[in-house]
């Protein structure tokens, strides 16, 4: 069965430093997402993504968060300068391919990030 | 106002024994999907609904809705230790309407005693 894949699985990093979590989605899916879990709190939609651009984000998308989609494999969530509150588990979701129901989303293990 | 809301909170069981975990939630919706997550690890999709269904079933799963009450509920039957972990349901105004983010509930956190 192909799964969404996420590296690296945990990230430890110092407040105001860049982060780039990636992700591989399922091949042949089209629709890719960004969600978040701050521990002990539900998960919270980040942003989709079709078609080489965003089509969706949350308020809590602002100017600090980008995505790419830089190569045919891989989908990647930058956040430019990290704050503490950033500290959360992160998961990477698509949904979409050829013979698939185009709602159901499959998301990767998660990459747990720790902003000190 | 909280969209997808699960109830109860926590539910500890004995092996062998149902689990029932109960969703609600307040707009309309296109579709409803359960996931299950253990401790620490990613979202397992389990089952999706759609509005216009009242009743669907997989393996031990069987998941109803009603959307006059805006109400999902999840059955596990015949529960096994392995069925230990947390239960989420999540929302989607679905594909045709612009909209994919899912919202998701608090979750029940299910214990099967073996």
């Amino acid at each position: 069965e192909p799964e969404v894949t996420q590296t690296p699985s945990h990230q430890v990093t110092q407040m105001g430093q860049e982060v780039i979590l990636r992700c591989v989605p399922i091949s042949n899916h089209l629709y890719f997402y960004w969600y978040r879990q701050i521990l002990g709190q539900k998960v919270e939609f980040l942003v989709s993504f079709y078609n080489n651009e965003i089509s969706e984000k949350s308020e809590i998308f602002d100017d600090q968060f980008s995505v790419e989609r830089p190569d045919g494999s891989n989908f990647t969530l930058k956040i430019r300068s990290t704050k503490l509150e950033d500290s959360a588990m992160y998961f990477c979701a698509s949904s979409g391919g050829r013979d698939r129901v185009l709602d159901e989303q499959f998301f990767g293990p998660g990459t747990r990030l720790t902003v000190l | 106002s909280q969209q997808g809301e699960e109830d109860p909170q926590a539910l500890s069981i004995q092996e062998g024994e149902n689990a029932t975990m109960n969703c609600s939630y307040k707009t309309s919706i296109n579709n409803l999907q359960w996931y299950r997550q253990n401790s620490g690890r990613g979202l397992v999709h389990l089952i999706l609904i759609r509005s216009n269904e009242r009743e669907k079933h997989s393996g031990r799963l069987r998941v109803t809705l009603d959307t006059s009450k805006k109400s999902s509920s999840l059955l596990i039957t015949a529960s096994r230790a392995a069925d230990t972990a947390s239960y989420f349901c999540a929302t989607g105004l679905g594909m045709d309407m612009g909209r994919r983010a899912l919202t998701f509930g608090s979750g029940t956190r299910l214990q099967v005693q073996p």
